[in-house]
């Protein structure tokens, strides 16, 4: 079974430019997830999906990031435009999103932004 | 306001030495705590996992240790081998609704020959 794809894995950019990652979640997997982890913390949670619907996005910062899952499978996240503070590893991760296991979340390999 | 603490921050552990790392949260309505394992350049991936009905899971060398009524919990890894070395992270999730993980800051193992 083929995991969570993510790419680019590396991007470095100048601040106010603007950035796009993409995920591509295990087949047939409901939910997916964004998070951001910086340097030395766990990963925090920016937007949540269930199929090609937004189920929480409180901790997404709207006026920079945006995100979308057309068609419930591959998704993008977008920061526009990028701030210093954005630099870390974005973590995409999926779960099949039924009752037996909705709590187990795989997760990519992550791409890191350097953000100049 | 972190809702799930964890330390220490980091552990050196030589092998065949016991590992421990500790959790605590506040929020009586997590009721899934998993234990997640990092390695560098990879994402994290699911180690074992408990929910509060029980005091203890086991799973190989890897166990968990929970306290309901202190609402602590913790992660042993017995005879701790150099392979062990990551970053480990307790988290919890909310029962109702959808699961999402609030994840601790991370501890880094490091497991000595």
């Amino acid at each position: 079974e083929a995991g969570v794809a993510q790419s680019p894995r590396y991007k470095i950019i100048e601040k106010r430019q603007s950035v796009a990652f993409w995920c591509n979640p295990i087949s047939g997997h409901a939910t997916l997830y964004w998070y951001q982890q910086i340097l030395g913390q766990g990963p925090k949670l920016l937007i949540q999906f269930q199929n090609n619907g937004v189920v929480d996005d409180s901790q997404l910062p709207k006026d920079r990031f945006s995100a979308e899952r057309l068609k419930g499978v591959d998704s993008t996240l977008k920061i526009q435009p990028a701030k210093l503070e954005d630099s870390a590893v974005y973590l995409c991760a999926s779960s099949p999103g039924h009752l037996f296991a909705k709590n187990i979340q795989y997760f990519g390999a992550g791409t890191r932004l350097s953000v100049l | 306001q972190q809702q799930v603490k964890q330390s220490p921050q980091s552990l050196i552990v030589q092998k065949g030495g016991i590992s421990i790392i500790n959790c605590a949260y506040e929020n009586t309505a997590f009721d899934y705590f998993p234990w997640y394992q990092q390695f560098p350049g990879k994402g994290p991936a699911l180690l074992i996992a408990i929910r509060p009905d029980v005091s203890e899971k086991k799973e190989g060398r890897f166990t968990i240790s929970f306290n309901k009524s202190a609402k602590q919990f913790s992660l042993h890894i017995m005879d701790s081998q150099p392979g062990d070395s990551a970053t480990y992270f307790c988290a919890a999730v909310r029962g109702s609704g959808y699961s999402t993980l609030t994840f601790g800051k991370g501890t880094m193992l490091l497991v000595s020959p």
